[in-house]
């Protein structure tokens, strides 16, 4: 099925650095959504987009909405050991009729290693 | 705690096997979403239910099947499995069935077929 691209793949930082990592996609999302996943436990909810452009804050978390509405990046600041786990972008594209479908396509997660 | 509860957390079972899944879903949520996670695949979209009636369906083998009973908890069933259908298995949920509706994912059943 389709997916969206995510970069990178992994990141091995030192903590106290900040992080970026982003999505793009070929069609155009309704939506956009970041959810952190730690081993064997389910997608946690980070930040949801809804607008293209916005910007949104979450605590050292930010993530912005493409204004292509094709790509979403997300910045980790001054990291710590807590924040390593897997990342994943998600989005809902949009169908004819310019609604979106419920369902999320997902990017291939990005693992981040933070080390003390 | 995303509110979205599943069991088991962990099946194993062997291949020609038949296994039940179940989610419920957050307080006030009418949808239900399954998704399936394996290493080679990542997340993948298999289908949707709202209010009780089949959404959307994405790459769900005819193997498969899913339905969302009135209390609106779900269940997933898998049936025929075959060695490949070992993953995790996630639940989510919504408000409402729209794409713009946020998603919460449950603690997923982790499904080892031997």
């Amino acid at each position: 099925g389709q997916q969206l691209n995510q970069n990178p793949q992994s990141m091995f930082i030192q903590e106290g650095e900040d992080v970026s990592m982003n999505c793009t996609s070929s069609s155009i999302f309704n939506t956009w959504l970041w959810y952190k996943q730690d081993p064997g436990e389910g997608p946690v909810l980070l930040i949801a987009l809804y607008k293209a452009g916005e910007l949104t804050s979450n605590g050292r978390l930010t993530a912005q909405f493409g204004i292509t509405r094709k790509d979403s990046f997300l910045n980790i600041s001054a990291s710590i050991p807590s924040d390593v786990g897997i990342y994943f972008c998600a989005g809902s594209p949009i169908r004819a009729g310019g609604t979106s479908y419920g369902k999320l396509t997902f990017g291939q997660g990005t693992i981040l290693t933070v080390h003390p | 705690d995303s509110g979205v509860t599943q069991t088991p957390k962990h099946l194993i079972t062997a291949t020609g096997q038949r296994v039940t899944l179940r989610c419920s879903p957050r307080s006030g949520d009418l949808s239900v979403y399954w998704y399936q996670q394996s290493l080679d695949q990542g997340l993948q979209f298999l289908i949707q239910y709202y209010n009780g009636e089949e959404r959307a369906k994405g790459n769900i083998l005819e193997r498969f099947s899913a339905q969302q009973f009135p209390d609106l908890h779900s269940e997933l069933n898998l049936s025929s499995l075959e060695l490949g259908d070992s993953a995790l298995y996630f639940c989510a949920s919504s408000v409402l069935a729209g794409g713009s509706d946020t998603q919460y994912f449950g603690p997923g059943t982790r499904l080892t077929v031997l």
